[in-house]
């Protein structure tokens, strides 16, 4: 177990909605990344946060936004849902530049 | 695109067997190279690799890295049931916009059979 929890486990939504995904990092720690997995695929970086401040951002739509808090929990928000937008979404906290630790996932699926 | 390699993608083999996971990676200058097993959802970390032809080792698993000719092992000997799961390589660029951005590669299916 590595202190990092996700909720939803799993959600369900369809094609024009909106979704947020909720993490909370391990204690201690000021940074969360997100990544995306899809099926048989590797996780693909989306964006990090440090300290509530965006700290890089991979190849994704502006229709992936994300939140840090200051208890350093975080969100990520997905409008527009398409499709390929299925996919297990992991959250991973670390200190900054620091080993990162994945929560369980919430696995989304658009219909 | 920084690109991480892993071979095989998938691998089947009996309880007792000694396996080698590859991992080679386009990434000419990184911070580190970790290694992650995947079994239901969460990737739990395993090793993380800085300096080249150090082993790094936990019970039944080792790891080494080449930061000459870019690649990784992931070795596991005495294979067990509870060994079956993903293996995942990822890597660390050292730039400053990217790090802490970890690059990863599809994965190595291991399914260990009793």
């Amino acid at each position: 177990e590595t202190g990092v929890t996700q909720s939803p486990t799993h959600l369900i939504k369809t094609r024009g909605q909106q979704v947020t995904l909720r993490c909370s990092s391990q204690s201690g720690h000021n940074t969360v990344s997100w990544y995306q997995q899809a099926l048989g695929q590797g996780p693909q970086f989306i964006f990090q946060y440090y300290r509530e401040e965006e700290n890089g951002r991979g190849n994704f739509p502006p229709r992936f936004s994300g939140l840090q808090f200051p208890n350093y929990s975080s969100e990520l928000n997905v409008n527009a849902l398409e499709l390929d937008d299925s996919a297990l979404y992991l959250c991973a906290s670390s200190l900054v530049a620091d080993t990162q630790y994945f929560g369980p996932g919430t696995r989304l699926t658009v219909l | 695109e920084d690109k991480v390699v892993q071979s095989p993608l998938s691998l089947v083999v009996h309880e007792g067997d000694t396996v080698t996971l590859n991992c080679s990676y386009e990434v000419t200058n990184f911070r580190s190279l970790l290694w992650y097993k995947q079994e239901k959802k969460a990737p739990t970390f395993l090793f993380m690799l800085t300096s080249s032809g150090i082993e790094k080792k936990s019970g039944r698993l080792s790891s080494i890295l080449d930061k000459k000719e870019l690649f990784s092992i992931l070795n596991i000997t005495a294979t067990q049931t509870g060994d079956s799961a993903v293996y995942l390589c990822a890597v660390e660029p050292l730039r400053g916009s990217t790090l802490g951005r970890l690059y990863f590669g599809r994965g190595t299916q291991l399914t260990v059979w009793p």
